[in-house]
């Protein structure tokens, strides 16, 4: 089992919906959990963090974290052309390492 | 400049080459890290510098080899490479590797072997 799962996608939606994106993990000792969003030919560019479980909120972005579950989502309220991009989930804090796992990432299709 | 810089941002190399990548960070970080980013897979952590001192090394194979000269700069020296090692290569940063966990990114230098 891998230690952290992500379906790659691609998930296409039409501009205005709600976007959910979520990764499942196998160790229960992370404590933080991030989400990147990377443009294609850019590197990857920290979107929300969240320490622990809860939720926090960033304008349209909302990061959701369910540690009983080890389940993490992000969801994306009126969805962009602009926010079309490969969504990359990473975890950190096991055993005392902050260099985070991170999942294979999800390719999101906004179109107009 | 401002942020993480990498150069080049495309490289094609024959398989007996040697070449290097530059990362060059403007963020008064400590800690520089080297990623493989290959499709379809989870980024691959290689290589972990902290105040210029490699503190991870996650069984690469000895033709990458890096170099951090002070905590600015890191580099990945290439030789002798396969055509599974072309991907996108990322250098990316933090302000240490014991305490804060956000990680600013290059854009990557995507590198293909023929």
């Amino acid at each position: 089992q891998k230690e952290v799962e992500q379906d790659p996608g691609p998930l296409s939606v039409p501009e205005g919906a709600i976007v959910s994106l979520n990764c499942t993990y196998s160790n229960s000792a992370f404590q933080y959990f991030m989400w990147y969003r990377q443009y294609s030919r850019k590197g990857p560019e920290l979107l929300m963090y969240t320490y622990s479980s809860g939720n926090k909120e960033d304008g349209r972005f909302t990061a959701q974290v369910d540690k009983s579950s080890k389940y993490i989502s992000l969801f994306i309220r009126d969805s962009q052309p602009s926010d079309s991009a490969t969504y990359l989930c990473a975890m950190s804090g096991s055993g005392g390492s902050y260099i985070p796992t991170f999942g294979r990432g999800t390719s999101l299709i906004v179109h107009p | 400049e401002t942020g993480v810089t990498q150069t080049p941002r495309h490289l094609v190399m024959g398989m007996t080459n040697k070449k290097s990548l530059k990362c060059e960070q403007h963020l008064g970080h400590n800690a520089m890290y080297w990623y493989k980013q290959s499709a379809k897979k989870p980024l691959e952590l290689m290589f972990v510098y902290n105040f210029k001192e490699q503190t991870e090394n996650n069984s690469v194979p000895s033709r990458f080899s890096p170099e951090c000269p002070n905590s600015s700069h890191l580099f990945l020296h290439l030789h002798t490479l396969q055509p599974e090692d072309s991907a996108l290569y990322l250098c990316a940063s933090s302000q240490d590797r014991s305490g804060n966990y956000e990680q600013y990114f290059g854009p990557g230098t995507r590198l293909t072997v023929t």
